[in-house]
């Protein structure tokens, strides 16, 4: 399978902790993206970070991409009950138009 | 824009017979995607068009399924006939995609949740 691998598959953590998700993959990449998930709803796009970047941050959000271990990590900070929700990176392949999605980290907040 | 729009939100249906989910991707966009989301497999992507052309279909698992897109605002997934195993919610998604290597950032409908007993 194609599919990046995400840890941990779940995280639970108090209101105002920082949570911290792994997303690994296999082929080289243009961009790597994550998205959250509510529960009932479709895949909403948070943060993009290109192959030759190796951070970036929008508001709360983190991102660090290493391409030499095909690896990103999304770091929450300061984090609310309302960031309770599913994780995922999606990577798309040098000339590709699709997205390969990870199987997803699991977070939830409690007040 | 309203964003992505999928109709119905809920299906249920009994095994063998024919299922159609609708997709209107978002003006403009290019790019439609249609996903299936299980517990047991996560998000699938099973296939894809770009300006209305299907240009990855290996994702479809069975002839059972097809999917069309007639113009650049509405697309349609059929299974025929329906499964039990087919039960899972299906997700639509689009995108402006650009030449090269820009960025492909996708816009995911509510999704249809089936349910084929």
């Amino acid at each position: 399978s194609q599919q990046g691998e995400e840890d941990p598959q779940a995280l639970s953590i108090q209101e105002g902790e920082n949570a911290t998700m792994n997303c690994s993959y296999k082929t080289s990449i243009n961009n790597l993206q994550w998205y959250r998930q509510n529960s009932g709803r479709g895949l909403v796009h948070l943060i993009l970070i290109r192959s030759n970047e190796r951070e970036k941050h929008s508001g709360r959000l983190r991102v660090t991409l290493d391409t030499s271990k095909k690896s990103s990590s999304l770091l929450i900070t300061a984090s609310r009950a309302a960031d309770t929700a599913s994780y995922f990176c999606a990577t798309d392949a040098i000339h590709q138009q699709k997205l390969v999605f990870g199987t997803g980290t699991r977070l939830l907040v409690s007040p | 824009d309203a964003g992505v729009i999928q109709s119905p939100r809920h299906e249920v249906t009994e095994m063998g017979q024919e299922v159609t989910l609708r997709c209107k991707p978002i003006s403009g966009h290019n790019s439609l995607f249609w996903y299936r989301q299980t517990m047991m497999r996560g998000l699938e992507l099973l296939i894809y068009f770009n300006n209305n052309v299907p240009i990855d279909d290996s994702g479809m698992p069975e002839d059972r399924f097809s999917a069309k897109m007639p113009n650049a605002s509405f697309s349609t997934l059929k299974i025929q006939p329906s499964e039990p195993r087919d039960s899972a919610v299906y997700f639509c998604a689009s995108s402006l995609t650009p030449h090269g290597q820009g960025e492909n950032i996708q816009y995911f409908g509510a999704g249809t949740r089936l349910s084929v007993l």
